[in-house]
């Protein structure tokens, strides 16, 4: 259960768009189209952005969206605001009902 | 609206015990499978364990089986986590989390707690 990678950090300009990675291995993320985003703010509790690899919960920004291809998912943020500025968690199901987490990416709005 | 309260952290010697709730309100909490994670102080969050809706199914990460106990009562919809055995890496916040989809699907994390911090030292 070692944890997914995820780069430690990814800044941009207020419009702009970045990509957040996060790399597992073929019994987690390459296995199973079952990986999750969360947003979590500073002293907050994780949000749910992102289910099922693209899917977006109701009230989530479709600045938002998810990708994956072989062991690496991705979350793409379109038209970052300052308000998307956050760490961000990966997530993916690891089979037999456990629950992998990726490392978290801090973003930073320039 | 859904809310989810965690309670019962506090300061812990090493190997003594403790036992968190998460009293759940807002949905139809034996519908869904609740599950337990942690953020250690300034680092990532841990998948800790997850028990379906009826609570026959109990599952944890090798960080924790066989010292933390995964319990629920559906007719207090409430969450527990019993541990055991307890060493400073427990230290953390503690969330309880609600499954997005019911039933056997467990997948993803849709509410979470506020959190609760459990401080293991001597």
């Amino acid at each position: 259960q070692s944890a997914l990678t995820q780069p430690a950090s990814v800044s941009g300009s207020p419009g702009q768009s970045i990509t957040i990675s996060c790399t597992g291995t073929s019994s987690d993320v390459g296995s199973y189209n079952l990986v999750s985003w969360y947003q979590q703010h500073p002293g907050k509790a994780p949000k749910l952005m992102i289910y099922e690899g693209s899917k977006r919960p109701s009230g989530v920004s479709n600045r938002f969206s998810g990708s994956k291809s072989g062991n690496t998912a991705s979350l793409t943020i379109s038209g970052l605001q300052a308000e998307d500025e956050a760490d961000y968690y990966c997530c993916s199901y690891a089979g037999i009902s456990t629950y992998v987490f990726g490392t978290g990416t801090k973003v930073t709005v320039l | 609206q859904v809310q989810l309260v965690e309670s019962g952290g506090g300061v812990v010697q090493p190997g003594r015990s403790l036992r968190l709730s998460c009293a759940a309100s807002g949905f139809t909490f034996s519908n869904y499978g609740m599950h337990w994670v942690r953020q250690a102080p300034g680092k990532g969050l841990e998948w800790v364990a997850v028990i379906s809706y009826d609570g026959i199914h109990k599952y944890y990460a090798d960080s924790v089986k066989g010292r933390f106990t995964i319990s629920r009562d559906n007719s207090k919809n409430t969450l527990y986590l019993q541990m055991n055995s307890l060493r400073a890496d427990d230290t953390a916040v503690y969330y309880c989390a609600k499954s997005l989809l019911m039933w056997e699907q467990t997948y993803y994390f849709d509410y979470w707690g506020q959190g609760t911090l459990v401080t293991v030292s001597s």
